[in-house]
């Protein structure tokens, strides 16, 4: 079964610090990532996607991802972390189900960023 | 700026009325919208596909009947639910797709339902 696994349901990082949010997949064929942000209350954004091409993909708000085809894996990486980037985090995978692209995601990893 | 508007943002009810939510793609002809389910601390659940014109698909376990969705135009999908009870509350979020083949998707900020 294609799915998205999202380990760890919070990660605590001092402001100033580096973080990583982890995300790991399992799909048929190649993968087709996104990571997006939810604060309170609101939809998600889009951070970034990783499609093909070099394996560290850069997005929003600096943040970056690195595909590991071996491990199949695309964790979040930001080199120094801000309190406001303290939100809901949501990895996710592209399938191909019914004829239609639909987005599988994972359960979310709350970012809490201490001052 | 937002590309995916929703209305209402929080609507509150009695249990047994009918609530619409609307989803508006602002910037784009979307022929196909997405409708989830968000739970407290929860992930999102994929409810059904819209497509304009024609019937929406639904996910496994969601009852068509009880979740109407209506895409009559290319920039408006409707979720109407009906009869709603205490255990449809919950938040509701609709996207579209970027266009591109690769289908990332812009979502709607959200209508927060509360069936009392």
């Amino acid at each position: 079964a294609q799915s998205v696994a999202q380990p760890e349901d919070q990660v605590n990082v001092a402001e100033g610090n580096p973080l990583t949010v982890k995300c790991t997949y399992s799909v048929s064929g190649n993968p087709y990532l996104f990571w997006y942000v939810q604060y309170p209350n609101r939809g998600l954004q889009f951070l970034l996607k990783y499609i093909t091409g070099d394996n560290l993909v850069k997005g929003s708000y600096g943040f970056e991802a690195e595909f590991n085809k071996s491990q199949t894996s695309f964790h979040l990486k930001k080199p120094s972390a801000l309190v406001s980037d303290s939100a809901l985090y949501f990895c996710a995978v592209r399938v191909v189900s019914g004829g239609y692209n639909k987005l599988i995601f994972g359960a979310g990893t709350r970012l809490a960023v201490h001052p | 700026g937002a590309v995916v508007s929703q209305h209402p943002s929080r609507v509150i009810c009695k249990s047994g009325t009918s609530v619409k939510i609307e989803c508006r793609s602002l910037d784009f002809q979307a022929t196909t919208m997405f409708w989830y389910r968000q739970f407290p601390k929860q992930s999102l659940m994929l409810m059904a596909t819209s497509n304009e014109g024609s019937k929406a698909t639904y996910e496994q376990g969601v009852e068509k009947d009880k979740f109407l969705i209506n895409h009559a135009s290319l920039t408006l999908s409707t979720l109407t639910v009906t009869s709603a009870h205490p255990e449809d509350s919950s938040f509701y979020i609709c996207s579209r797709t970027s266009g591109s083949s690769y289908n990332e998707q812009f979502f709607g900020p959200g209508t927060r339902l509360t069936v009392l």
